[in-house]
């Protein structure tokens, strides 16, 4: 069936380098995109959301890049921080659907 | 304004018997959306209420149930509970729901099934 997938369960970095997390996706149909964080002991926290009709979107010290010919997503954190530590989420919904479909998650973690 | 807020935060049942979690969506939001969340399994849709009807639904058997109220809080009951409905639960609510509405989580309620 279709699914969301992340290529890389845990990622570790220094602080102040800059964090890449990819996302695989299946359904060509998908046309909204989103990434999210989640810390420990909390629900999810928005970050930053794509179109299709887009390839790039920045928030503040965000961006995030879709290519849709090979069904990929990534999320770039700028200068990560301590406080970035958290698992980040992809999620995907198909044209006219509510209903989203969540990647698996990936744990980044920042070294001071 | 105040987040969305779930109560109870932990619960123990054990098998067989029911439960009932509460989500109170941030103030003005109409649409709530409920999501299991488990190791094996990831993050997982459970049902989205609009103004008190049930608009979408996942893929979960009938012991899973949910309603709104006219307030928009909302409240999902599981009952004849599984081992393996142990999970963290969310809600999470938006302005009007459907393709594109940001989505504001809450902290959840933690079930553990003995």
């Amino acid at each position: 069936g279709e699914s969301v997938g992340l290529h890389l369960p845990t990622l570790s970095v220094q602080e102040g380098d800059n964090s890449i997390i990819n996302c695989a996706y299946s359904n060509s149909a998908s046309d909204y995109f989103i990434w999210y964080k989640q810390e420990s002991g909390k629900g999810p926290q928005f970050i930053i959301d794509i179109r299709s009709n887009m390839d790039k979107r920045q928030g503040q010290r965000v961006t995030v890049l879709l290519n849709k010919t090979v069904k990929h997503l990534s999320l770039q954190i700028a200068a990560t921080q301590p406080g970035d530590s958290a698992v980040y989420f992809c999620a995907e919904r198909p044209q006219g659907s509510y209903i989203p479909t969540f990647g698996r998650g990936t744990s980044l973690i920042v070294h001071p | 304004k105040a987040g969305v807020t779930q109560t109870p935060r932990y619960l123990i049942k054990t098998r067989g018997q029911q439960v009932t979690l509460s989500c109170s969506p941030i103030s003005g939001h109409r649409s709530v959306s409920w999501y299991q969340q488990t190791p094996g399994q990831g993050l997982q849709f459970l049902f989205e209420y609009f103004s008190e009807t049930q608009r979408n639904k996942g893929n979960f058997p009938g012991r899973f149930s949910g309603r709104q109220f006219s307030n928009s809080r909302s409240e999902m009951n599981v009952s004849t509970l599984e081992l393996g409905d142990s999970a963290l639960y969310l809600c999470a609510s938006s302005s009007a729901g459907g393709s594109g509405n940001e989505q504001f989580f809450g902290p959840g309620t933690r079930l553990t099934v003995l």
